[in-house]
């Protein structure tokens, strides 16, 4: 089984709210990563976490906010955001030791 | 600086036909080789992953790597309309575990 689940599967978000993504897996993968992918572009790094620590911030600003709380859960905390912030939010995972990632069905964000 | 390169098409092939896509990337370090399939409103697929030199096939897929040249490809045989996609090529890098994705490739393959 290679699901990743991804909630909201749609987001409306005034530049003054907060909200979270959230993205779990249950196959015992231990490397969960952030993109955000544009339209007509691919998607481009956010964060890594491995083993529930992060590895990699790609000098996201810190509007966006991730969290580790356990090995199957990875949230994504939004707060003030701009409209240039709107895009597919994508969630994917990774078995230790290998490299192919598998990709959640992603939360569609409109910031207005 | 890591590049990986794709026509973006669009490609158009006649259902039944062998698409060919193609990537080349610019990191000799690069050990790990990714092909995604992405619809349209739809999140990437994983299709194919190669790690060695050579050819690699999955049912209708073949993924084609060469190392020395930095080049790695996708054949679909028996395309069919269903095939009809964006494809992207992916690759890690030596000590990194994040991919870095071409721009894509756009398929139609035509009833």
């Amino acid at each position: 089984d290679t699901e990743v689940t991804q909630t909201p599967k749609h987001l409306v978000m005034g530049m003054t709210n907060k909200k979270s993504l959230k993205c779990e897996q249950h196959m015992g993968h231990r490397a969960m990563y952030w993109y955000k992918q544009k339209a007509k572009k691919p998607p481009e790094l956010m964060f890594v976490y491995s083993y529930e620590k992060l590895s990699i911030n790609e000098s996201v600003p810190s509007r966006f906010s991730p969290e580790c709380p356990n090995s199957s859960l990875l949230n994504l905390h939004l707060h003030a955001l701009q409209p240039e912030d709107s895009a597919l939010y994508l969630c994917a995972s990774s078995q230790a030791g290998r490299y192919e990632q598998y990709f959640g069905p992603g939360t569609r964000l409109t910031v207005t | 600086q890591k590049e990986v390169e794709q026509n973006s098409g669009p490609l158009s092939v006649p259902e039944g036909a062998i698409a060919s896509l193609n990537c080349t990337y610019s990191d000799r370090g690069s050990q790990s080789f990714f092909w995604y399939r992405q619809y349209s409103g739809k999140s990437p697929e994983l299709i194919m992953f190669i790690y060695s030199n050579g050819d690699k096939e999955d049912g209708r897929f073949t993924a084609q790597l060469n190392k020395a040249s930095q080049y790695v490809s996708l054949l679909i045989r028996d395309s069919q309309p269903s095939d009809s996609a964006t494809y992207l090529c992916a690759v890690i890098t030596t000590g990194a575990n994040n991919l870095f994705f071409g721009t894509g490739t756009r398929l139609t393959v035509i009833p």
